[in-house]
Parts: structure tokens; C-alpha cells; sequence
């Protein structure tokens, strides 16, 4: 069972270069959304898409941007890289709709530095 | 905004001690709570919820209850072994998810 899948693991980036992350869910869920873990401040919500066509951002959405072209893809575009963008990113999916209780499923992350 | 605090880390202990992690919410709505832990190199991955005062949500010998009069998620586990140690998130789900900082448990055989 593939879940949710994030590519690549793990990219260098040159400060001003652009690029995208992927991530792939096969569980056809209309919520997926896109985190940042920094140490010691948890994971902080970038963007966010509740269904094909629909996105909208979340605590720290400057310097991303998604679309959402298909239910089953939610890629997240650094649009020109920084220092202040090194992190882990992680890609989460649920079947949520409009209920608050059901559970997000994560990829295993994308660790990204920007030199 | 909706928030979420705990304790901070990181927490080690000895095989067969007992782990609370303390966890505290601030939340407009009546929020669903959860706890997700991390295992090195992977995603989070859900351990148990609750969604509704007064509910006990438990998985894998882990225990918390949903008080509403204190805010409160703190997690519990009686006797934790060293495949526990991992990196415990508290998170409250109000129509978005928003997740505490993390604390990282490691357990020493």
C-alpha cells in the first residue's frame, strides 16, 4: 500500500534556484496540505486543498506555492529558495470533508537544504 | 488562533518507567485532540484521538484523556520499552490541524 508519497527525500538547493516537491496520495482523499518541521517549533501549515481546483494557505505561506490539478497529486513549488527554507517537509492526506475526526496520514518527508 | 503547548523535551528513561508528556490547547471551537509520534527517519503517524470531552483514546499501551475544564491531552504509558522512543506530537483539529512542537522520548534498556 503506497499511501502517501513524497519525492525526493532529500535536495540541495542553490539560494534564487526554484523547485518543486511531490507528493502523491492513492487513498482519494479531497483534503491534503503541506507542512514545515523546524526544530522546536513543530509542524507549521504552508498551504493547504480540501479538493481538485481548491487551495488556500495556511501559518506560513510566503515563498510556496500548490495547485491542485487532480485528487490524487498536491505539489508544493518553492518559487526562488532561501536559508530561511531549509527544513522538512511533509505531505499529509486525510478523508476528513467536513468532519474533524479523522486521521491524517503523512510521507515520510522531503529534507531540504538551500545553501 | 488555536494552539497548542507541551512539554517541552527531550524526556529519557529507563525500560519499564512510566512516560507522561504533558499537553495543553487553546481552541475557539470543540476541537478533536491527537497524538501522532515520529519514529527516526519517517513520518508522523497517528497514535490515538479523542473527540469529545471526557473521551479516553488509547493504542500500543498509551493512554490520554480529553479534559475539557483544563484544556488538557497529556499523554501516559505505564511501562515503555525502547522501541517508545521516538519524537511525540500533541495536535488539535478544529477544521485545520495544528500541531504542538514535539517532545523527543528516548528510553534507555
Amino acid at each position: 500500500n503506497a499511501g502517501v508519497t513524497q519525492t525526493p527525500k532529500f535536495q540541495v538547493l542553490k539560494t534564487g534556484q526554484s523547485m518543486t516537491l511531490q507528493c502523491a496520495q492513492d487513498m482519494n482523499h479531497e483534503y491534503m496540505s503541506w507542512y514545515r518541521q523546524d526544530p522546536g517549533m513543530g509542524l507549521r501549515l504552508i498551504h493547504y486543498s480540501v479538493g481538485a481546483g481548491i487551495t488556500d494557505q495556511g501559518e506560513v505561506p510566503n515563498g510556496y506555492n500548490v495547485s491542485r490539478s487532480t485528487t490524487e497529486d498536491f505539489p508544493l513549488r518553492l518559487l526562488s529558495a532561501a536559508p530561511s527554507q531549509t527544513s522538512v517537509y511533509f505531505c499529509a492526506s486525510s478523508s476528513r470533508g467536513l468532519s474533524r475526526h479523522t486521521e491524517a496520514f503523512f510521507g515520510q518527508g522531503t529534507r531540504l537544504t538551500v545553501v | 488562533g488555536d494552539s497548542v503547548t507541551q512539554m517541552e523535551g527531550p524526556v529519557t528513561l529507563s525500560e519499564e518507567a512510566f512516560l507522561t508528556i504533558n499537553c495543553t490547547y487553546t481552541a475557539t471551537g470543540y476541537p478533536s485532540l491527537f497524538w501522532y509520534v515520529q519514529y527516526p527517519g519517517e513520518g508522523l503517524q497517528l497514535l490515538l484521538k479523542a473527540t469529545k470531552a471526557d473521551d479516553k483514546g488509547s493504542n500500543k499501551g498509551f493512554e490520554a484523556t480529553y479534559r475539557k475544564e483544563t484544556t488538557s491531552f497529556h499523554l501516559e504509558k505505564g511501562s515503555v520499552q525502547v522501541s517508545d522512543s521516538a519524537v511525540y506530537f500533541c495536535a488539535l483539529d478544529d477544521y485545520k490541524l495544528s500541531f504542538g512542537a514535539g517532545t523527543t522520548v528516548t528510553v534507555r534498556a
